[in-house]
């Protein structure tokens, strides 16, 4: 079946624009979250959907970041004014409503800030 | 906070020799424990799970034993192949949320 699946695989910005990363979980999960991988930091929670419940935005690094989730399935994230410390792949993740059940990751979406 | 701690890499290891990765972890809570891996050009998937003190999980090969009076959860397999070359991650959960502390991740390179 369809995993999660994530847009664009590649993005190559320049510094101060915006970018919006694309999540399509997989259907059925009602759980939905977003990592960051870099060099520097490793594997990093950013941000956590579950339903219609209030997000749990603890993870984002800034105000810079945000996050949405339409119709309880797709998300974006988004960041304003880029900077090259934001260079690395950002990965979502879905499973079913259970803090034990597996995470399903994404190929991820590598972010470059020239 | 939680913390997730692993034996720093590359691990190299000629075909079916025993791998030993450790893990060690921080936490306030009970966490649950897991290993990710990451083959060379695929996403991150689980390995394996463990969710309470004494529990193995194992798959492919693959055992960790959550040992709460260590702290650890160590990754093992008796005789390593080429295709396990990959980077491993330990990881916690504790939260409602299910949201996954990471370790920094052990590359593992297996020579025929």
């Amino acid at each position: 079946g369809a995993g999660v699946s994530q847009s664009p695989s590649n993005k190559v910005t320049e510094k101060g624009k915006d970018v919006e990363l694309r999540c399509d979980p997989i259907s059925g999960h009602t759980a939905l979250y977003w990592y960051r991988q870099s060099l520097g930091q490793g594997l990093e929670f950013l941000i956590y959907f579950q339903g219609n419940s209030a997000p749990d935005k603890s993870g984002l690094p800034s105000d810079r970041f945000s996050a949405e989730r339409t119709g309880g399935s797709v998300s974006t994230l988004t960041i304003q004014r880029t900077q090259q410390e934001d260079s690395a792949v950002y990965l979502c993740a879905s499973s079913l409503a259970n803090r034990n059940q597996p995470q399903h990751f994404g190929d991820g979406t590598r972010l470059s800030i020239l | 906070g939680d913390s997730v701690t692993q034996m720093e890499g590359p691990v190299t290891l000629s075909e079916e020799a025993f791998l030993t990765i450790n893990c060690t972890y921080t936490a306030t809570g009970y966490p649950s424990l897991f290993w990710y891996v990451q083959y060379p050009g695929e996403g991150l998937q689980l390995l394996l799970k463990a969710t309470k003190a004494d529990d193995k999980g194992s798959n492919k090969g693959f055992e960790a034993t959550y040992r709460k009076e260590t702290t650890s959860f160590h990754l093992e397999k008796g005789s390593v192949q080429v295709s396990d070359s990959a980077v491993y991650f330990c990881a916690l959960s504790t939260s409602n949320t299910g949201k996954l502390i990471f370790g920094q991740g052990t590359t593992l390179q297996v020579k025929p």
